[in-house]
Parts: C-alpha cells; sequence; structure tokens
C-alpha cells in the first residue's frame, strides 16, 4: 500500500533515555515533515526536509534531531528525553512545489510517553 | 501573527445536523486555508481546501465558507452522520513556505 508509515507505533521510555522514530514513504513526494500533537491535540510542526535538505526548524530543542538519508525516509532522534516529550509524533510528506501548497499525507502516529 | 484560532473546542450535533466550525487568522500573507479531519488513533487528512480567492466551495456535504475582509473561514458539515465523529483542524499557510500553522482543534461528536 502507498502510505506514509511510522515505527513504532507506541514507545514507552524513562526519562534521560535516547530514542529513535523512523519514517518512511512511499509516495515519491520530495518533502517530508514531523509534527508534535500534544496532550491537548495541539498540532504543531517540528522540521520539513525537502530532498534530504532541512528546510524548516522551528524553536524545538536541539535535543531533538531528525536525520533525512534519502527523501523516502526522515528520522526524528531524540536524546535525554524529558517528561514534556509525551505526545504524539507524526511523520507526514507532500510533493510541493514552488507557488503550490499541495496535500500533506500523515503517518499513523508514534505515541511517545516518557516515565 | 502566526496564529489560527478555531471555535468550538467542542461540539455536539444530532444526526442530520448542521455542524459548523469557524476560524480566524490574522496573517494576511496567508494564501492556502485546508481544514484537516483526525479520527481517534489516525494521523489526520485532508477533508477541504480553500485559497482566498473565491468565497466558498463544496465538496459534497462539507463546505468552507471564506471571509477574506474579516480574515475568517469555517466549515459547514451538512447531514451530520455518526461518521463524521472526529476532530476537525483548520489550518492556513502561505505558499512561499510551505509550513502550515493549525487550529487548536474542534472535536465533533455526532449522536444518532
Amino acid at each position: 500500500d502507498t502510505a506514509v508509515s511510522q515505527t513504532p507505533k507506541y514507545l514507552v521510555t524513562q526519562m534521560g533515555n535516547d530514542k529513535s522514530i523512523k519514517c518512511e514513504q512511499n509516495l515519491g513526494h520530495d518533502t517530508m515533515y514531523w509534527y508534535k500533537q500534544d496532550s491537548k491535540k495541539f498540532l504543531k510542526i517540528m522540521f520539513s526536509y525537502n530532498n534530504k535538505e532541512l528546510i524548516i526548524n522551528e524553536t524545538v530543542p536541539n535535543r531533538f534531531s531528525p536525520k533525512s538519508p534519502d527523501k523516502a525516509h526522515l528520522n526524528l532522534h531524540i536524546n535525554s528525553l524529558e517528561l514534556g516529550d509525551s505526545a504524539v509524533y507524526f511523520c507526514a510528506s507532500s510533493q510541493a512545489s514552488p507557488g503550490q501548497v499541495l496535500e500533506q499525507f500523515f503517518g499513523p502516529g508514534t505515541r511517545l510517553t516518557v516515565l | 501573527q502566526q496564529q489560527v484560532k478555531q471555535s468550538p473546542q467542542s461540539l455536539i450535533v444530532q444526526k442530520g445536523g448542521i455542524s459548523i466550525i469557524n476560524c480566524a487568522y490574522e496573517n494576511t500573507a496567508f494564501d492556502y486555508f485546508p481544514w484537516y479531519q483526525q479520527f481517534p488513533g489516525k494521523g489526520p487528512a485532508l477533508l477541504i481546501a480553500i485559497r482566498p480567492d473565491v468565497s466558498e466551495k463544496k465538496e459534497g456535504r462539507f463546505t468552507i465558507s471564506f471571509n477574506k475582509s474579516a480574515k475568517q473561514f469555517s466549515l459547514h458539515i451538512m447531514d451530520s452522520q455518526p461518521g463524521d465523529s472526529a476532530t476537525y483542524f483548520c489550518a492556513a499557510t502561505n505558499t512561499g513556505f510551505q509550513k502550515l500553522v493549525f487550529g487548536t482543534g474542534t472535536r465533533l461528536l455526532v449522536s444518532p
């Protein structure tokens, strides 16, 4: 199936640990995003990559480091996890081009719980 | 200036009724206004979108009304069905920046 997939779906870990979330899209898109959705459902962009190049970097702690090995993958590594990092993290992709905003396709989310 | 304000926070509508969700923005550079629908445990999915050169866009039971002078737009769901029960997010962006700014979401419950 063509889609945006994320692994793992659930992640429970202790404070201070380092964890990674993986994202893959097979839609042929050249732009990928990471969003954070907090407990109040507020959805906020964290990062955006276009063809492996970082183009949006919101005010996210530098404990969060995205890595795009190729344009179909965008992984998120989080160092020294804190309680406030508990949230659902969504990966998304789109075929963005200058002057156009095309649909963003979201993955199923990764629910991160930091204990 | 980057905020998109959304109301109400939650909404209960009877089956067959009209659901109305409102959004307001401040940044006049925004030129694309999508609505996303999110079911529990799923990622958001695009429902319908509008550009400010039109005042209304309709797709099936879903209609966006857009008021450029008031910097407001709204989603109307006609003949609401229990399957429409979800969280709805309005969003806005400037096509030059590709960054969606989301509203705070509205949890819609359509009672049978």
